[in-house]
């Protein structure tokens, strides 16, 4: 299994321009979370789902931030539009049953300038 | 979900064992513990998780207190590459989903 996979890795854009960070869990598993990790603030949960449902969506910063699961195998996260401070590592995890064992995909590597 | 303290960085020799502390003097009884790394410009990893008694797997062991109240994660044999940020998470066994990140403990393995 190739694991959790996070495209792209690094993104650099312009303030007010919209991103789009997908991601592709680990086949079989329900869960799907998106991270948000920055120097300040540590790891944070964005949202997470289960079997393609937005479960919990309390962590989202803002409208600006929209996520969404169209199938099992796949998951964006939009910035619409993106700020200066969006700047961070997006991590993408995925789990069988939203209890153990959680596995991380590499990150995108987000710069808004 | 009980809250976790860390010492905030350790060091540990190449070859030697790691014992890396986590305090949960509040954690409950359906309360698990959970350990994840943080290699640099990686993402978290799973190590591994108890409930009361003492786990061992291939990458670590861990020790709970009779008490449950702390915990120790242990790399026998730590090597350089295991130099990364150790997560220590308390979370009931009946919450799916959601799991919250501390600071950590900077574990440095030096030569």
């Amino acid at each position: 299994d190739a694991g959790v996979i996070q495209s792209p890795r690094h993104e650099v854009t312009e303030m007010g321009q919209e991103v789009t960070l997908r991601c592709k869990p680990i086949s079989g598993h329900d869960y799907l979370f998106w991270y948000r990790q920055t120097m300040m603030r540590g790891l944070e949960l964005l949202i997470y789902f289960n079997n393609n449902v937005p479960i919990d969506d309390s962590g989202m910063p803002e409208d600006r931030f929209s996520a969404k699961m169209p199938n099992a195998s796949f998951s964006t996260l939009k910035i619409q539009p993106s700020e200066p401070r969006d700047s961070a590592v997006y991590f993408c995890a995925s789990s069988l049953d939203g209890q153990f064992g959680y596995t991380f995909g590499s990150g995108t590597r987000l710069t808004v300038v | 979900d009980a809250k976790t303290t860390q010492p905030t960085s350790m060091d540990c020799a190449e070859g030697r064992a790691a014992n890396l502390p986590c305090n949960h003097s509040t954690i409950s009884g359906n309360e698990y513990v959970y350990w994840y790394r943080q290699i640099h410009s990686q993402g978290p990893q799973y190590i591994i998780h108890g409930l009361k008694n003492n786990e061992t797997n291939e990458m670590a062991s861990l020790i709970i207190t009779e008490d449950r109240k702390s915990s120790t994660l242990i790399l026998p044999h730590a090597t350089l590459r295991d130099t990364a940020v150790y997560y220590c998470i308390v979370r009931s066994g009946t919450s799916y989903g959601k799991l919250t990140f501390g600071q950590g403990t900077i574990l440095t393995v030096h030569p």
